[in-house]
């Protein structure tokens, strides 16, 4: 089975400082690794995925994540916040095996000016 | 080009009531996913279709769920006897080609209201 959690339901940064999400995961088997953002009334948009080729995957909008296989993470990070980086962040897991992705429950970013 | 589209975006019904939400995915996307989020939650998935068939409905979470894509393209989700716990933001997504590490694109959810 495979599930993921993201600790930290809410997150505040200021602007200009460091964007760390948090993303642990949990497969039977090698997973893909995904993170969405959700901008408030639209649909999920793709910032970044993994897929067994580098561990350190860069995305869209200056975002970047590293799957590590040992602690069971691929956390989200960004060097400098932006305000209109401020949205919901979900991440989620699909197994070789299946089709369906899991998603974790969320973490709000808040960026403070 | 167009993105997923989802209509209606918000359908308020009473309880006991039939509600249909339909999706049309990206052009020439094979595969056909629907999920449901719940306020505070993720999306949790309900159904995904390769084609006209659904290859995996473990998701549905009862009888009164049920979803079609006669054509492969566009898909209706069916809710029966509408209950309050149903209310929730129903999310479809649809992908190139099957296959776990394929980008699924999501549209922008119909929310639903049972009263």
């Amino acid at each position: 089975a495979q599930s993921v959690t993201q600790l930290g339901s809410h997150v505040s940064v200021s602007e200009g400082a460091l964007v760390l999400l948090r993303c642990n995961y949990s497969s039977s088997v090698p997973p893909y690794l995904f993170w969405y953002v959700q901008y408030p009334n639209q649909g999920l948009q793709l910032l970044l995925k993994y897929t067994s080729a580098a561990t350190l995957v860069k995305g869209i909008n200056g975002f970047e994540a590293e799957f590590k296989k040992s602690e069971t993470s691929f956390h989200l990070t960004k060097p400098s916040a932006h305000m209109s980086d401020a949205a919901e962040y979900f991440c989620a897991v699909s197994a070789s095996t299946g089709n369906q992705f899991y998603f974790g429950t969320g973490t709000s970013l808040t960026v403070i000016p | 080009g167009a993105g997923v589209s989802q209509t209606p975006s918000n359908k308020v019904t009473e309880k006991g009531k039939y509600v249909e939400l339909r999706c049309d995915p990206i052009s020439g996307h094979t595969a056909l996913y629907w999920y449901r989020q719940s306020l505070g939650q993720g999306p949790e998935f309900l159904i995904y279709f390769q084609g006209t068939g659904a290859a995996d409905d473990s998701g549905l979470p009862n009888d009164r769920f049920f979803a079609v894509r006669p054509e492969g393209s566009v898909s209706t989700l069916k809710i029966q006897r509408t209950e309050r716990g149903d209310s929730a933001v129903y999310l479809c997504a649809s992908s190139l080609r099957r296959g776990p590490s394929n980008e699924q694109f999501f549209g922008p959810g119909t929310r639903l209201t049972v009263l």
